[in-house]
């Protein structure tokens, strides 16, 4: 069965800052890709990152880091140099075969100044 | 690129009242998703499309709720009649169809049924 795990219901982090949010998952697919996505108290839902199951390297963009970990299922975001306005809900999700999405159930992330 | 567009952003109704919630996915998108997001249920897969087919509506909660999508460019969620448990906000989200494809979604309706 197809599981995204996220542990940290909350979490801390002081301004400027990195802090890793962590994620698991669980498939027996040979080929997924996972994201994460941001939700702002605003709602909207933001495509932050993208990794692919074959991608050698960890994927970057800008102050954000995929840290994959095949072998552990851990597909982890680290933000770097943390802002004020990176305080939100933040979401890991994985698509496989099919076409099908599966999303944790998130982590928020205050940042303190 | 307009985005994703769901329309009505707000939606406030009566117990028994019908709703339609609109969704008109990115164009050239091929995949259409609904997802419904509360606090104590998080984000809930209804419903999804491939090419306006539905491949699996095992998250529709009940009969009460329906999703149709007429053609590339539209899709529908109606529930009939609503009930005060249905208040919740209503994603939309469309993708291109293949694994390493993002869901880009909308900015999503916030139903109130009283």
């Amino acid at each position: 069965a197809q599981k995204i795990t996220q542990t940290q219901p909350g979490m801390f982090v002081q301004e400027k800052e990195a802090v890793t949010l962590d994620c698991t998952y669980d498939t027996s697919d040979p080929s997924y890709g996972l994201f994460w996505y941001k939700q702002p108290s605003s709602g909207e839902m933001i495509f932050l990152i993208y990794q692919g199951s074959y991608d050698q390297q960890n994927a970057t963009e800008g102050r954000y880091s995929l840290n994959f970990q095949k072998a552990r299922k851990s597909a982890n975001l680290v933000i770097s140099a943390s802002q004020l306005g990176d305080s939100a809900m933040y979401f890991c999700a994985m698509s496989s075969t099919g076409n099908q999405f599966y999303f944790g159930t998130g982590t928020s992330l205050t940042v303190i100044p | 690129d307009a985005g994703v567009i769901q329309s009505p952003r707000h939606e406030v109704t009566e117990m028994g009242q019908e709703v339609t919630l609109r969704c008109k996915p990115i164009s050239g998108h091929n995949s259409l998703f609904w997802y419904r997001q509360t606090m104590m249920r998080g984000l809930e897969l209804l419903i999804y499309f491939n090419n306006n087919v539905p491949i699996d509506d095992s998250g529709m909660p009940e009969d009460r709720f329906s999703a149709k999508m007429p053609n590339a460019s539209f899709s529908t969620l109606k529930i009939q009649p609503s009930e005060p448990r249905d208040s919740a906000v209503y994603f939309c989200a469309s993708s291109l169809g293949i694994i390493n494809s993002p869901l880009h979604f909308g900015n999503g309706t916030r139903l109130t049924v009283t």
